[in-house]
């Protein structure tokens, strides 16, 4: 079975640092996928983690450790458009099912 | 460009009626999935398919069936529809079994059922 847990709703201010944790138990665990979701849109790929470790992409950076099952989404610099849903899936090795934790609501305010 | 494509954008559907959702993927992707999203609940995992004439329950199958005759081509169905079915339905694709490669979704059926 798999179980997600990040929290629904977070707020920060523009230019702050913001991060989204989320932890996971899953079996079959491959790796971790960050997805972005703005209202009314599709999810898009933000970043995958298979090591343990920090992998930075510009101004968002995504962390894995393995042994506990956790993973967080790091976003610097904040801006008014990073205001979206953040999507936390970790990769079973179940031919490539993905499954997907509720989301985090983040709102990003002047 | 990737592209998934899913018939509709917005869908009115009767209760009891048999709702058909279609979506494409122009990417020779393996692997295709639906899910529905609702508020507080997230995204869920209905079916997904590795590929064509394979399929695989995922966390909310019942009410559903889902077809895949083509590569392409991953169909929804709601075999007789119910106001609990009211939702956005998400399709989306990725390619093979090997690891980290995203998926790719379409825009997303808001179907209602009245």
């Amino acid at each position: 079975g798999q179980n997600i847990d990040q929290p629904t709703e977070m707020t920060a201010t523009e230019g702050a640092i913001v991060q989204i944790n989320c932890t996971y138990q899953t079996s079959g665990f491959n790796g971790l996928f960050w997805y972005q979701q703005h209202a009314g849109e599709a999810p898009t790929f933000l970043s995958y983690n298979v090591l343990d470790g920090l992998e930075e992409k510009g101004r968002f950076s995504s962390f894995l450790s393995r042994s506990k099952g956790y993973s967080y989404l790091l976003l610097k610099e904040l801006q008014m458009k990073d205001s979206a849903s953040y999507l936390c899936a970790p990769e079973s090795n179940q031919g490539g099912k993905l499954i997907f934790g509720q989301g985090t609501e983040l709102s990003v305010k002047p | 460009d990737v592209k998934v494509t899913q018939s509709s954008r917005y869908l009115v559907k009767r209760t009891g009626e048999k709702v058909f959702l279609e979506c494409v993927q122009d990417m020779d992707h393996e692997n295709m999935f639906w899910y529905r999203q609702d508020p507080g609940l997230g995204l869920r995992l209905i079916y997904f398919s590795y590929d064509v004439k394979m399929k695989e329950k995922g966390d909310i199958p019942e009410g559903y069936s889902v077809s895949r005759e083509k590569k392409e081509r991953f169909s929804l169905i709601l075999e007789s529809a119910s106001t609990n079915q009211t939702s956005m339905y998400l399709c989306a694709s990725s390619e093979d079994q090997a690891t980290g490669t995203e998926a790719f979704f379409g825009q997303g059926t808001r179907l209602t059922v009245v």
